[in-house]
């Protein structure tokens, strides 16, 4: 029962700090995606990648960067934390977004 | 452009009385929609989903939405609350990407 994995769960960073996280999935899906999630705010779109190969921005990228390492394979990286980036990601896949997305469970990231 | 609005952030109701979490809708065209739960600390998992067959949807849990085109609203409800029922609840809508509502807090009365 893997589905969406991420990596790491919880992560604690120093302003300036950079880092990478993690999201693989094994459903052979093509379409995968980076949410932040704040409080009073829904989850709001940063990144996603339609197909293997591709990626675009979404709705808050600023301070962001994505790579589509492979078709099962998709990562976020802060190349400079800030505390405005203190948050929880979630990476999300699909083969049709008619049918919804499936969802890893999460990573906490605090700035400090 | 089509988005969601979520009438409530914080619901409260007592086990055994009936839940109605309100989304409204805005859009020029019959949009897919769809609820999606969080409990504390957890992923997001799909309750339902309405891609323009039925209008009234079943979905996990007892839960279910009706599609009411007339009033531009996709409102959840459940019979009979559960504690186990606790949790966020976001209404989101297929923009060819998912767009979420900003979320309702369900909190379940003993």
């Amino acid at each position: 029962n893997a589905g969406v994995t991420q990596t790491p769960k919880f992560q604690v960073l120093k302003t300036g700090q950079s880092m990478t996280l993690q999201c693989a999935q094994d459903m052979n899906h093509n379409s995968m995606y980076w949410y932040r999630q704040d409080p009073g705010m829904g989850l709001r779109l940063i990144y996603y990648s339609a197909s293997e190969g591709t990626t675009d921005k979404g709705e808050v990228p600023n301070g962001y960067n994505v790579s589509r390492l492979n078709k099962r394979e998709f990562s976020l990286r802060l190349e400079s934390a800030a505390p405005s980036q203190t948050s929880v990601y979630f990476c999300a896949s699909t083969d049709r977004v008619n049918y919804g997305y499936t969802f890893g469970s999460g990573t906490r990231l605090t700035v400090v | 452009a089509q988005s969601v609005t979520q009438l409530d952030s914080h619901v409260s109701v007592s086990e055994g009385t009936p839940v109605l979490l309100r989304c409204n809708y805005s859009s020029s065209y019959s949009p897919s929609l769809f609820w999606y739960v969080q409990h504390p600390n957890k992923g997001l998992q799909l309750l339902l989903k309405y891609t323009s067959a039925a209008t009234l949807v079943k979905g996990i849990n007892g839960f279910e939405a009706e599609f009411k085109k007339s009033e531009t609203s996709f409102h959840l409800t459940k019979p009979s609350a559960h504690m186990s029922d606790a949790a966020e609840y976001f209404c989101v809508v297929n923009r060819g990407k998912l767009t979420f509502g900003t979320g309702t807090r369900l909190t379940i009365i003993p």
